[in-house]
């Protein structure tokens, strides 16, 4: 197993821009989710996904949609990209909602100026 | 979820045991006690949780206090590789607000050789 994946591992986008940030789990696992850690700070929660089709908001979702048209995949996307969002962002899953252990991908550095 | 408080750094050398506290004093009855590491540039990385009682695994034991109000996550013989900032996170079993983990700044632990 892969396990979590994410793509790209460093991006440097321009004020205003859009991307998307791709995570993968090749586990079955239901529960996936977005953080996003800032220099010092511990990880804050963006929006999680129960399962296929159902997302919810997180701690801070403002700036950020996400979709999950299929278990494997969770991606997260920057509608239009500002120094704020400047941080590194981290995939995780765990196998359901109820399991304590969850696993966390490598994580994208996101560089915005 | 309730908070925990965890002192910021901790040292401690090569292949001696290290103790790393963390304070929850308004936890509530239904919350797990879980500890999560992240190494350098890596994603946080699950190590242990509990309830109650104490627990052990191939990585670490947890020791939590009688009234719950405290825990001790316990490295029996630190290695180079344990060097890592350490999250002690609450969960309620419930999940009832739908939300994740809360991860907060964690202590950094360094390693001596």
């Amino acid at each position: 197993n892969a396990g979590v994946t994410q793509t790209p591992k460093f991006q440097v986008l321009k004020t205003g821009q859009s991307m998307t940030l791709q995570c993968a789990q090749d586990m079955n696992h239901e529960y996936m989710s977005w953080y996003r850690q800032d220099p010092g700070m511990g990880l804050r929660l963006i929006h999680y996904s129960v399962g296929a089709g159902i997302t919810d908001q997180g701690e801070v979702p403002n700036g950020y949609n996400v979709s999950r048209s299929t278990t494997e995949d969770f991606p997260l996307r920057l509608l239009s990209a500002a120094p704020s969002q400047t941080s590194v962002y981290f995939c995780a899953s765990s196998q359901n909602r109820g399991r304590l252990e969850q696993y966390f991908g490598p994580g994208t550095r996101l560089t915005v100026t | 979820d309730a908070k925990t408080t965890q002192p910021n750094s901790m040292e401690s050398n090569e292949e001696e045991p290290v103790h790393l506290p963390c304070n929850h004093s308004t936890i509530s009855g239904t919350d797990y006690i879980h500890w999560y590491r992240q190494l350098p540039s890596q994603g946080p990385e699950y190590v242990i949780h509990g309830l109650t009682s104490n627990v052990n695994n191939r990585m670490a034991s947890l020791a939590i206090a009688e009234d719950r109000k405290s825990s001790t996550l316990i490295l029996h013989r630190a290695t180079l590789r344990d060097a890592a900032v350490y999250y002690c996170i609450l969960r309620d079993v419930g999940f009832s607000n739908g939300q994740n983990f809360v991860f907060g700044p964690g202590t950094r632990l360094s390693v001596l050789p």
